[in-house]
């Protein structure tokens, strides 16, 4: 019972560089999102994929860029970390892209430091 | 654009009721929902309702919706300490995952 499995599960990222973080989800789900969290506030969409070979802008895309790379895979990219992209990244997936079947993975705190 | 609050804490017995607020500014919202996150955990969904139902029950679980007022709430009768967590108010106006406006969250605290 994988579910949505996220890694890492924890980063400390200098200002400057660059990291992946990785999704995988293997319940045949159509749709995949990435998240964050910040103190404070509720989730913020930051890039989704509708379905294999597509990929859209959320809320805040800003300094993110996503790849989804087959169906059961949806990476997030920051190619130059900042300290404001320190957050807790969460990965989704949801079979109909309906907002009441959607799965989240565990998350991966992030700091930029 | 849309809005979604939520008090931050909420403190409760063991045993007792729960009632955990939201309010939204979304007058087309067509789905509300809520989710429970645990500590170091993803987050699950707990219920939802639509915006043409003012009630949804599902076991120690109440959803009352006042859509004249945008106001929500999540009712957990005999509160329990496995209740602890974070619950999160949110809500759409597609059903579409991609388009859920989340709030805040409120930390429950339930004392023995």
């Amino acid at each position: 019972n994988a579910g949505v499995t996220q890694t890492p599960k924890f980063q400390v990222l200098k200002t400057g560089q660059s990291m992946t973080l990785q999704c995988a989800q293997d319940m045949n789900h159509n749709s995949m999102y990435w998240y964050r969290q910040d103190p404070g506030m509720g989730l913020r969409l930051i890039y989704y994929s509708a379905s294999e070979g597509t990929t859209d802008k959320g809320e805040v895309p800003n300094g993110y860029n996503v790849s989804r790379l087959n169906k059961r895979e949806f990476s997030l990219r920051l190619e130059s970390a900042a300290p404001s992209q320190t957050s807790v990244y969460f990965c989704a997936s949801s079979p109909t892209g309906d907002g009441n079947t959607i799965y989240f993975g565990e998350g991966s705190w992030l700091t930029v430091v | 654009g849309e809005d979604v609050e939520q008090s931050l804490f909420l403190s409760v017995r063991e045993g007792d009721s729960s009632v955990i607020n939201c309010t939204y500014t979304d007058s087309s919202s067509t789905y509300l929902y809520w989710y429970k996150q645990e500590p170091g955990a993803g987050l699950q969904l707990l219920t939802y309702i639509f915006s043409n139902m003012d009630m949804k029950q599902d076991q120690r679980l109440t959803v009352l919706l006042n859509k004249k007022d945008k106001h929500l709430s999540l009712r957990i009768a005999d509160t329990q300490t496995g209740d602890s967590a974070i619950y999160f108010c949110a809500e759409g106006n597609s059903g579409s995952a991609r388009q859920l406006t989340f709030g805040s969250g409120t930390q429950l605290t339930v004392l023995p």
